[in-house]
């Protein structure tokens, strides 16, 4: 499974739009990239799921370059209730989901 | 309805008794997992099943053993509590083998052991 890095944290306010970069650079050719949001006292919830260039759902957008290495979840407009950890995945669906560090997003008003 | 429901949300317990934590999923999904989450908030894979078969063990103490009855419930049992083993634990779902995939989550068990 691929390693990923992303910053520890992050700080926002709201209406701003949030980037979040996640470093694989192992990715496999069969590897999806995937982020999820976790709330203080929730499980993951999935966010959004890409293998190339973009994509785009009504909560956030994955983009993805040429060489896959890296991929970056952008946010746009967020709100005070958008404070959370972001988890970045890398993986073919293998039953084993691999956790990272994540990233804690903190949005102030 | 809840996608994936798991009991007790809170267990406290003296070291050395014996636990379970119930997970049921509605989803007809056939992939269930069970995942600890330390106090460093560091997910970490315990169990997978699919379709009711052990997938994957990833190097957890033999105290811990789930079972899955059928393919919408995936119990944890766990011997012998230690401190080390307070934690919040979850249960969580998916489909399939497709390459990547998306899991659902349970709300959490939070264990502590005294």
């Amino acid at each position: 499974l691929a390693k990923t890095t992303q910053p520890i944290s992050m700080d926002s306010y709201e209406g701003q739009e949030v980037n979040i970069t996640c470093s694989h650079n192992n990715i496999a050719t069969n590897d999806y990239i995937t982020w999820y949001q976790q709330f203080p006292s929730q499980g993951p919830r999935f966010i959004i799921q890409g293998y190339k260039t973009k994509v785009t759902n009504e909560v956030a957008s994955l983009f993805i370059p040429a060489d896959r290495k890296s991929s970056t979840l952008s946010l746009p407009r967020v709100s005070l209730s958008d404070t959370a950890v972001y988890y970045c995945l890398v993986g073919t669906g293998d039953y084993k989901l691999s956790f990272g560090a994540g990233t804690t997003v903190t949005v102030r008003a | 309805d809840t996608a994936v429901s798991q009991t007790p949300k809170y267990l406290v317990t003296q070291m050395g008794n014996d636990k379970s934590i119930k997970c049921e999923q509605n989803l007809g999904h056939d992939t269930m997992y069970w995942y600890k989450q330390d106090s460093k908030k560091f997910l970490k894979i315990m169990f997978s099943y699919n379709n009711k078969e052990l997938i994957i063990n990833e190097t957890v103490p033999n105290r811990f053993s789930p079972k899955s009855p059928d393919k919408a419930h995936l119990n944890l049992h766990i011997n012998s509590l230690e401190l080390g083993d307070s934690a919040v634990y979850f249960c969580a779902s998916s489909q399939g083998l497709q390459g990547g995939t998306e899991a659902f989550f349970g709300q959490g068990t939070r264990l502590t052991v005294v």
